[in-house]
């Protein structure tokens, strides 16, 4: 089966780092993407990685391992407006879009 | 401002009624899908379409049907809904179709109730 793996829910600091993981088993692979998505709206592009390493953009960045089927995101200087549910996407072989369920992070002040 | 439309915002429908679910986008987006959103589960996809004119079964398309008459618009009918469609429904679009690395718009989401 194809399966993305996140944790469920985070809790964080406002003003502080936080990563949240993602790992997948798919049948191969094209990309990986992050999508950001507050509560009741729809989501949101944040990143895509298709090779390995760290992509940054601003206060987030996203890392990419293939051999590993990991990738994370990584959001510094925690904002109260980063408070969001994080979905971790993966393109497997056929170009179908597999998603995780999702990471719920609460920033607290 | 330019994106995807969805009507209506919210719905609460009786089993066994018909019910279309409307997605407008003006951005001239080739591709178009439909997906539902579950606790607890990953974005599935119901049916998408690659261009007007053709359109395809995602993973959970069974109750759903779509039509693409034209590029803007990509309407979802639930022929005759059922306890397990309450969901809230997101259609979404990419410039093109499944060739690579996607970057999908959605709209803002239709909750949809059956009692």
């Amino acid at each position: 089966g194809q399966n993305i793996d996140q944790p469920t829910e985070m809790t964080a600091t406002e003003g502080a780092i936080v990563q949240i993981n993602c790992t997948y088993q798919t049948s191969g692979f094209n990309g990986l993407f992050w999508y950001q998505q507050h509560a009741g709206e729809a989501p949101t592009f944040l990143s895509y990685n298709v090779l390995d390493g760290l992509e940054e953009k601003g206060r987030f960045s996203s890392f990419l391992s293939r051999s590993k089927g990991y990738s994370y995101l990584l959001l510094k200087e925690l904002q109260m407006k980063d408070s969001a549910s994080y979905l971790c996407a993966v393109i497997n072989s056929n170009y179908q879009l597999i998603w995780g369920a999702g990471t719920k992070l609460i920033i607290k002040p | 401002i330019a994106g995807i439309t969805q009507a209506p915002t919210s719905q609460i429908l009786a089993a066994g009624r018909r019910m279309t679910l409307r997605c407008t986008q003006d951005m001239r987006h080739n591709a178009m899908y439909w997906y539902r959103q579950d606790l607890g589960l990953g974005l599935r996809l119901i049916h998408y379409s690659n261009t007007a004119g053709t359109t395809g079964k995602g993973e959970v398309p069974d109750g759903y049907s779509v039509s693409r008459a034209n590029t803007d618009d990509f309407p979802l009918t639930l022929a005759s809904a059922v306890p397990s469609q309450t969901s809230v429904y997101f259609c979404a679009s990419s410039e093109q179709g499944a060739s690579g690395a996607n970057v999908l718009t959605f709209g803002a989401g239709s909750r949809l109730t059956v009692l």
